[in-house]
């Protein structure tokens, strides 16, 4: 088993859509969860952070973690298509290392 | 402007020959990282350094040598020993954010192409 699974898509949904996008993991060491979008043929961008179990909003995405069920969402309300990229969650062992675990990436298309 | 930089932008090698790409911050952050992306696989470490002087092999060490003589300098060299080179590398530095996670930032990648 990999120590972080993702949805492998792609997906398409129509504009104006909610979006949730899932990862599960298999290390309960893992303490830090990040959401990163990725653009065709660029590099990986941070969108959202976290370290705790809960939801946290950020304008129109919430990052959600479930440490007691080893499960990671993202929703994005009111989809655009403006947010038509690959998603990539990642996660990091607590302490000094600073390794993060990424999941393989959802496509994501939103249509006009 | 502060970012990271990668270059080139694209990079063709013929087999056996031994390349280089460069990887440049200006962000003074000490860790410094290399990953490579190929479709469906997601992004997969080569090499990683949290200090001048200092560095780690990643997941995927085999083929490839990095040095880091300066803070904001991480190059990778990939050499004729990797079997499989064409991909997209990405490299990244991090920072600790208000002293609870370490943050990664990513340049704008390379692609290499094996020909």
């Amino acid at each position: 088993q990999k120590e972080v699974e993702q949805d492998p898509g792609p997906l398409s949904v129509p504009e104006g859509a909610i979006v949730s996008l899932n990862c599960t993991y298999s290390n309960s060491a893992f303490q830090y969860f990040m959401w990163y979008r990725q653009y065709s043929r660029k590099g990986p961008e941070l969108l959202m952070y976290t370290y705790s179990s809960g939801n946290k909003e950020d304008g129109r995405f919430t990052a959600q973690v479930d440490k007691s069920s080893k499960y990671i969402s993202l929703f994005i309300r009111d989809s655009q298509p403006s947010d038509s990229a690959t998603y990539l969650c990642a996660m990091k062992l607590g302490g000094a290392n600073s390794k993060l675990t990424f999941g393989k990436g959802i496509t994501l298309s939103v249509r006009p | 402007d502060g970012g990271i930089t990668q270059s080139p932008k694209y990079l063709f090698r013929k087999e056996g020959q031994n390349v280089t790409l460069s990887c440049e911050q200006n962000l003074n952050h000490d860790a410094m990282y290399w990953y490579r992306q190929d479709p469906g696989q997601g992004l997969r470490l080569i090499y990683y350094s949290q200090i001048v002087n200092d560095f780690q092999k990643g997941d995927i060490a085999e083929g490839y040598s990095v040095s880091r003589e300066k803070k904001e300098s991480f190059p990778l060299t990939v050499t004729s020993a990797q079997k499989n080179p064409t991909a997209f590398y990405l490299c990244a530095s991090s920072t600790r954010d208000r002293g609870r996670i370490d943050t990664q930032y990513f340049g704008p990648g390379t692609r290499l192409t094996v020909l």
